[in-house]
């Protein structure tokens, strides 16, 4: 059973605007982690998120945790076409192992 | 430095024919997975070791056996494809799970 889900499944834009994507996850984490996956290409790490934090950034991209409401964001701000990808998150829990959503799929229009 | 290697890249198989992908890390990290990524479903993890000489069942084992021989080498084996292991494969890699994952290119797996 997979712990994080994204929301939206599916978001499109323009080049400047931000992007919005949210997850929700079941029980209780060590840490949340975003990552991107350019379509045919394996996942590349974007941001780690601890439990004892609630906000965290990166460039363009802000990350916040809410723990009380067991979910997450993450902000791209300023978007570009290149940003054109799909968007995980993954919860770590008290395992050796990463539990990862089914994403949220960005599309930047020029 | 090239991180995570995954061979082959692509791979067209017969039902009840056998495999083994391969995953070759060079940063020595002590955690290695393998995920299958099927449309509309997100990643799967199949199997993972937390360790040389170790492994663990995931959440989609069935079908699959892997092995960690070397800290470097993560194998993951069919033993008799069926069309539903038709999905692209991806090994990732990791210092510890307070860490990011280094995910491979992934193998596209066809079975016939």
């Amino acid at each position: 059973s997979q712990q994080g889900e994204e929301d939206p499944q599916a978001l499109s834009i323009q080049e400047g605007e931000n992007a919005t994507m949210n997850c929700s996850y079941k029980t209780s984490i060590n840490n949340l982690q975003w990552y991107r996956q350019n379509s045919g290409r394996g996942l590349v790490h974007l941001i780690l998120i601890r439990s004892n934090e609630r906000e965290k950034h990166s460039g363009r991209l802000r990350v916040t945790l809410d723990t009380s409401k067991k979910s997450s964001s993450l902000l791209i701000t300023a978007s570009r076409a290149a940003d054109t990808a799909s968007y995980f998150c993954a919860t770590a829990h008290n395992t050796d192992k990463l539990i990862f959503g089914t994403g949220t799929r960005l599309q930047v229009f020029p | 430095n090239a991180g995570v290697t995954q061979t082959p890249k692509f791979r067209v198989l017969k039902t009840g024919q056998s495999m083994t992908l391969l995953c070759a890390q060079d940063m020595n990290h002590e955690y290695m997975y393998w995920y299958r990524q099927d449309p509309g479903m997100g990643l799967r993890l199949i199997h993972y070791s937390v360790g040389e000489g170790t492994t663990a069942k995931g959440e989609v084992p069935d079908g699959y056996n892997v092995s960690r021989l070397k800290k470097q080498n993560f194998l993951l084996g069919l033993e008799s494809a069926a069309p539903s292991q038709t999905s692209v494969y991806f090994c990732a890699s990791s210092r510890d799970l307070g860490y990011g994952y280094t995910f491979g290119s992934g193998t596209r797996l066809t079975v016939v």
